[in-house]
C-alpha cells in the first residue's frame, strides 16, 4: 500500500525566503505526482503536475522535482510571501492509476 | 464558471441521524470525486464516477455510506445512521476528463460535526 509522507509536518519563515518542502513515497511505481494548495476552510488547488517521466515542473516562483527511484519530491518556494502561507499538500497516483494517495500535509507560515 | 459547488457548508446533527451532502460539479467535466478529511488520517478517497458511473466504492467505510450521481451535474453523499467518528471535512472534486490523469478542482468542503 502506498504511503506518502511530507516533512516537515509545519515551517514558519520570514518573508523573502527560500523554502524546500518534501515528500516521500513508499511505492516508485507512480503514474504522476501533484502539488496541492490548501487555504483555511477551503477545497484544494493543484500547484503543479509531474509525471513520472518528468523531473521537475514550474510555475512562476514555485519548482517542484522529482526523483521517482528515490520516492522523493521537493517543492521549492523562491522569495517567499506572507500570501504563500498555506497547507502544502503532495498526492501521488499510482501506476495502477486507481486512486490518488495524499500526504498529510506542510503548514506554512510566512510572516511579514 | 462558478467551480465546484458543495452544500451545505457546515452541518452538525445528532448520532443516529441522516445526513446528506451534495456536490455540483463543473459543467462539462467528466470525472467526480467524494474525498473525506480528518487531522488522523488526512486526504482520503471515498468514491469515484466516471461518466455518472461508481467507478470504485473501495474507500467508503462502511456501509452506512452511499453515494449517488443521477445526472452529470449533481451529486450526494449520504451517510445513514451518522456516528461521531463520522465528523470530518468532506470534499467533492471534479475532474475535465475520466480518471486521475488530469487535474481536479476541488470544492470548498463540507464540515460535518456528529454530536
Amino acid at each position: 500500500k502506498q504511503e506518502v509522507t511530507q516533512i516537515p509536518a509545519a515551517l514558519s519563515v520570514p518573508e523573502g525566503e527560500n523554502l524546500v518542502l518534501n515528500c516521500s513515497f513508499t511505492d516508485s511505481a507512480i503514474y504522476n505526482l501533484q502539488w496541492f494548495r490548501q487555504d483555511p476552510g477551503k477545497g484544494l488547488t493543484s500547484l503543479l503536475l509531474i509525471q513520472s517521466s518528468q523531473r521537475e515542473q514550474t510555475s512562476g516562483r514555485l519548482n517542484a522535482s522529482l526523483d521517482k527511484s528515490s520516492g522523493r519530491s521537493t517543492l521549492y518556494i523562491a522569495a517567499s510571501q506572507p500570501g504563500d502561507s498555506a497547507t502544502y499538500l503532495c498526492a501521488v497516483l499510482n501506476s495502477g492509476y486507481s486512486t490518488l494517495t495524499f500526504g498529510k500535509g506542510t503548514m506554512l507560515l510566512v510572516s511579514p | 464558471d462558478a467551480g465546484v459547488i458543495q452544500s451545505p457548508r457546515h452541518e452538525v446533527t445528532e448520532m443516529g441521524q441522516e445526513v446528506t451532502l451534495r456536490c455540483k460539479p463543473i459543467s462539462g467535466h467528466n470525472s467526480l470525486f467524494w474525498y473525506r478529511q480528518t487531522m488522523m488520517r488526512g486526504l482520503e478517497l471515498l468514491i469515484y464516477f466516471n461518466n455518472n458511473v461508481p467507478i470504485d466504492d473501495s474507500g467508503m467505510p462502511e456501509d452506512r455510506f452511499s453515494a449517488k450521481m443521477p445526472n452529470a451535474s449533481f451529486s450526494t453523499l449520504k451517510i445513514q445512521p451518522s456516528e461521531p467518528r463520522d465528523s470530518a471535512v468532506y470534499f467533492c472534486a471534479s475532474s475535465p476528463r475520466t480518471g486521475f490523469f488530469y487535474e481536479q478542482y476541488f470544492g470548498p468542503g463540507t464540515r460535518l460535526t456528529v454530536t
